[in-house]
């Protein structure tokens, strides 16, 4: 089954400890993003991946890192997490980043940071 | 700087009452127009894109149009099974970015 998947779903986790949030995709699929949701704010976009080794900020990149070492592969890396960062987190993928291509999305992780 | 606005926040309509979702954008330029459809505690589900103004796309009870500053999503006697979020976002010309609105909240009673 072609799918987008998130690891954990769920977590809890305290002012500084870091954590990575992990995405893949088994669609062979050329861009991946992530993206945080937050009531009253939207899906806001925190980084993208146009391919391996290619990464670029979105509009809401402070605080987080990410790499793309594999296609598959997209994890998010928040070295230092504070509670400003607690929200839900979606991992998206597409074809090739065109308007053309369907954008698949990921079940969710949801953070809290205490 | 390139903006998507969603309206209503919420809507409740009653089975089979018809109404009309709003987006507006202020873009540079546009690649793309996306509607997504958001069930409680899942990702978005892709519905529609538009490129040009005039396009129209319909699926089911639903039909997405596109002006130069706006896109409707119509809901044609909807059914208690399409209450969800849906939300728009664009691409804009010489980015692979994707702006989103903040989504409209549609409740359909039985």
């Amino acid at each position: 089954e072609a799918q987008v998947t998130q690891n954990p779903r769920y977590l809890i986790t305290v002012t500084g400890k870091k954590l990575t949030v992990t995405c893949s995709q088994n669609m062979n699929h050329e861009y991946m993003s992530w993206y945080r949701q937050d009531p009253g704010l939207g899906l806001r976009q925190i980084y993208y991946s146009m391919n391996v080794e290619v990464t670029d900020k979105g509009d809401v990149p402070e605080g987080y890192k990410v790499s793309r070492k594999e296609k598959r592969n997209f994890p998010l890396i928040l070295e230092s997490p504070s509670p400003n960062q607690t929200s839900l987190y979606f991992c998206a993928s597409s074809l090739s980043g065109l308007a053309t291509d369907t954008q698949y999305f990921g079940p969710g992780t949801r953070l809290t940071v205490l | 700087e390139d903006q998507v606005t969603q309206s209503p926040e919420a809507l409740r309509l009653q089975e089979g009452e018809s109404s009309s979702l709003n987006c507006s954008y202020t873009v540079s330029g546009l690649r793309g127009l996306f509607w997504y459809r958001q069930d409680p505690g899942k990702g978005p589900e892709f519905l529609f894109t538009l490129y040009s103004a005039g396009e129209e796309k319909e699926k089911e009870r639903l039909k997405a149009t596109l002006t130069k500053k706006e896109s409707f999503l119509h809901i044609t006697a909807p059914k208690p099974e399409d209450s969800a979020t849906y939300l728009c976002a664009v691409q804009t010309s010489g980015t692979y970015k994707y702006i989103f609105g903040t989504g409209t909240r549609l409740k359909v009673l039985a």
